[in-house]
């Protein structure tokens, strides 16, 4: 099945820098979905996109969709220590399948 | 959080021994799945079932067997375990298909040592 690509793999941030994750693929995705796993804990799904071009924001999270629905991105303004986790992106493999990418790990520095 | 319940969490195994895991769910959804994550694999899906007695394999299943006889519970076997299944197993539900838009809700895992 098609396999998507996060990078980075990790990104260690000083409290208050941005951070962004991106989902690539080389076919088109129909929807793409994130979720955050905090250390020791369990994925936790934050949102979906649909549409081509989406965009939604979760207060200081924003999350885009690509013009060709094929990449998606996941930033965060001025980082807390409590978005420390790790960040999947999780896409439609084949019907009822929902396949994960790797993850980005963000370590927050207070 | 959604009613799931994963048993046992933690478990020690010799290499050969049958294990099976437990998930439970409470809130009558039809899709349930059973992920692997392995430092640097992500979450990998072994079997995921959408209804009672319907089950299919998912991208890494071998050596794995799954059952639903009812709608709320969910069983992953290892008929021989092996230490490359040394992992921390997470169940999840939807009540669409994960694979259409269903919102995934995952239990707290089960962490397998097979020694």
């Amino acid at each position: 099945g098609q396999q998507v690509m996060q990078i980075p793999q990790y990104q260690h941030v000083q409290e208050g820098e941005d951070f962004t994750t991106y989902c690539n693929s080389s076919t088109t995705l129909s929807n793409i979905q994130w979720y955050k796993q905090r250390p020791g804990g369990h994925p936790v799904f934050l949102i979906q996109l649909v549409k081509s071009g989406e965009v939604k924001k979760q207060k200081r999270l924003t999350f885009q969709f690509g013009e060709a629905k094929k990449n998606s991105s996941l930033h965060i303004t001025a980082t807390q220590t409590t978005d420390v986790g790790t960040y999947f992106c999780a896409h439609n493999n084949a019907g009822n399948m929902l396949t994960f990418g790797g993850g980005t790990r963000l370590m927050v520095k207070p | 959080d959604a009613g799931i319940t994963q048993s046992p969490r933690h478990k020690v195994t010799e290499t050969g021994t049958p294990v099976t895991l437990r998930c439970h769910q409470t809130e009558n959804h039809r899709y349930m799945y059973w992920y692997r994550q392995d430092p640097g694999h992500g979450l990998r899906l072994i079997h995921y079932s959408y209804g009672v007695k319907d089950t299919d394999k998912g991208e890494v299943s071998d050596g794995y067997s799954v059952s639903r006889s009812k709608t709320e519970d969910f069983l992953l076997t290892l008929e021989s375990a092996t230490s490359s299944q040394t992992s921390v197993y997470f169940c999840a539900i939807s009540e669409s298909a994960g694979g259409y838009g269903g919102e995934l809700f995952f239990g707290e895992g089960s962490r397998l040592t097979v020694l």
